[in-house]
């Protein structure tokens, strides 16, 4: 079964802190994936990774950025957060494209709050 | 650019009434859907995507090219049914998903 994982369920932060939200993935999946979840917007894709060391800009990436050191691990960082930040974050994962179960799966969120 | 559009914030309909989330979408390419809900306090996951044409937990859905729709439907709404749902589209590359705003589905006793 997979598992995806990220590394809070809340957090509260003040303007202008770096934040760092880490997700894991345990299915050796070459794509990994950064969302904000906003009511009425749905999701919107901030970041993903293809693949080790690769990024790539999704529709909002302003104000994020992103590292993927490890194939099982993507990190979204808030160089300096604002208000405006405020959301709930949900990272996923999938498979090559081609491969049968190509569909992405979510980790749980993180709900991030700032001040 | 890829788009999908959910109309709907909010459907509420009684327990064993009939539901139909709707769901419409842009696309200049052969268009790969998907329909993932999230219930209260669980992650994501997917309900169904068109290319299995499947039903799963009673839900279907139907593309339709003429009208570039993909509307899920269920016959009889049941309470378990209540959730958050999201219509969602593949591009072309396989490895990017865009998603419609979302509906609450609420289903009433």
């Amino acid at each position: 079964d997979v598992k995806v994982t990220q590394s809070s369920r809340y957090l509260v932060k003040r303007t202008g802190e770096k934040v760092f939200l880490e997700c894991v993935q345990d299915m050796d999946h070459e794509n990994m994936f950064w969302y904000r979840q906003d009511p009425g917007l749905g999701l919107r894709l901030i970041y993903f990774s293809y693949d080790v060391k690769m990024k790539e800009k999704g529709d909002i990436p302003e104000g994020y950025s992103v590292s993927r050191e490890k194939k099982e691990r993507f990190s979204l960082i808030l160089e300096s957060a604002s208000t405006n930040q405020t959301s709930m974050y949900l990272c996923a994962s999938s498979s090559r494209p081609g491969l049968e179960q190509e569909t992405q799966y979510f980790g749980p969120g993180t709900r991030l709050l700032v001040l | 650019a890829q788009r999908v559009t959910q109309p709907e914030k909010l459907l509420s309909v009684f327990k064993g009434a009939p539901v139909e989330l709707k769901c419409n979408y842009s696309y200049s390419g052969s268009p790969e859907l998907f329909w993932y809900v999230q219930y209260s306090r669980q992650r994501l996951q997917l309900l169904l995507r068109h290319i299995s044409r499947e039903s799963i937990k009673g839900f279907t859905a139907d593309l339709n090219k003429g009208e570039t729709s993909f509307h899920l439907k269920k016959p009889f709404a049941q309470e378990e049914d209540s959730a958050m749902y999201y219509c969602a589209l593949l591009n072309n590359a396989g490895n990017m998903l865009t998603f419609g705003g979302g509906t609450r589905l609420m289903v009433k006793p």
